[in-house]
């Protein structure tokens, strides 16, 4: 399959700062992009959307101005948590897919963020 | 919108039993179903994708079947081992994939 990579790994910051985490595939354009959220013992959430050039699709109860989501190029998306709070401490997981429909998805090895 | 049910949510059994993990989903609109194993605090390992014009899917001990008309799943471990103590991840694919929240199974040796 398909390798996506994710970095940081694990990330640890002050409340209020923002924290950047990088999406990259590695052997395929990812023509979509999507970020996924998963909370201790909880299962994954679908928190957005992301095609090539195009403006991010928000699941509805996900801040868009708090979580930002640039899907530059076919092989780059970055999700920048703003003015982090503890509670935005979470594992985020990003995919990707050579297109929509029955493609499959390739999922990142996930960033733990936890926010002081 | 798509809601995704795994059941049980939780499962202990003994090594070597045969079981089965169960998963329903209320859109039959979909272009996939995908099984994954999530081990604690790690991401996600692909086990199995069943396309919407196939039935089954096998690998090894596992075997995951479609029912997309009835909106049902269901992966079968064979002679289960302490090795397969994991969450198992059930999810469907339209647009993006939506995720069940899982059976963590437990196997005793």
């Amino acid at each position: 399959g398909a390798v996506v990579s994710q970095h940081p790994s694990w990330v640890i910051c002050k409340s209020g700062t923002s924290v950047k985490i990088e999406c990259r595939s590695l052997d395929f354009q990812a023509t979509t992009m999507f970020w996924y959220r998963q909370f201790p013992k909880q299962s994954l959430m679908l928190m957005a959307t992301s095609n090539e050039g195009s403006k991010a699709t928000y699941e509805q109860g996900v801040e868009k101005d708090k979580f930002l989501i640039n899907h530059a190029s076919l092989t780059l998306s970055t999700l920048t948590v703003t003015s982090a709070h503890p509670e935005d401490s979470s594992f985020y997981i990003c995919s990707a897919a050579g297109t929509s429909g029955p493609n499959e998805q390739f999922f990142g090895p996930g960033t733990r963020l936890t926010v002081l | 919108k798509q809601e995704v049910t795994q059941i049980p949510a939780a499962l202990s059994v003994p090594e070597g039993e045969n079981l089965v993990l169960n998963c329903s989903f209320t859109d039959s609109a979909i272009y996939n179903l995908q099984w994954f194993r999530q081990d604690p605090g790690k991401g996600l390992t692909s086990l199995l994708l069943i396309q919407s014009s196939q039935r089954e899917q096998t690998s090894g001990r596992l075997n995951a079947s479609l029912d997309k008309s009835s909106g049902r799943s269901t992966l079968y471990i064979a002679a289960s081992q302490p090795g397969d103590s994991a969450t198992y991840l059930c999810a469907v694919r339209r647009d993006a994939l939506i995720f069940g929240k899982g059976t963590t199974l437990s196997v005793s040796s």
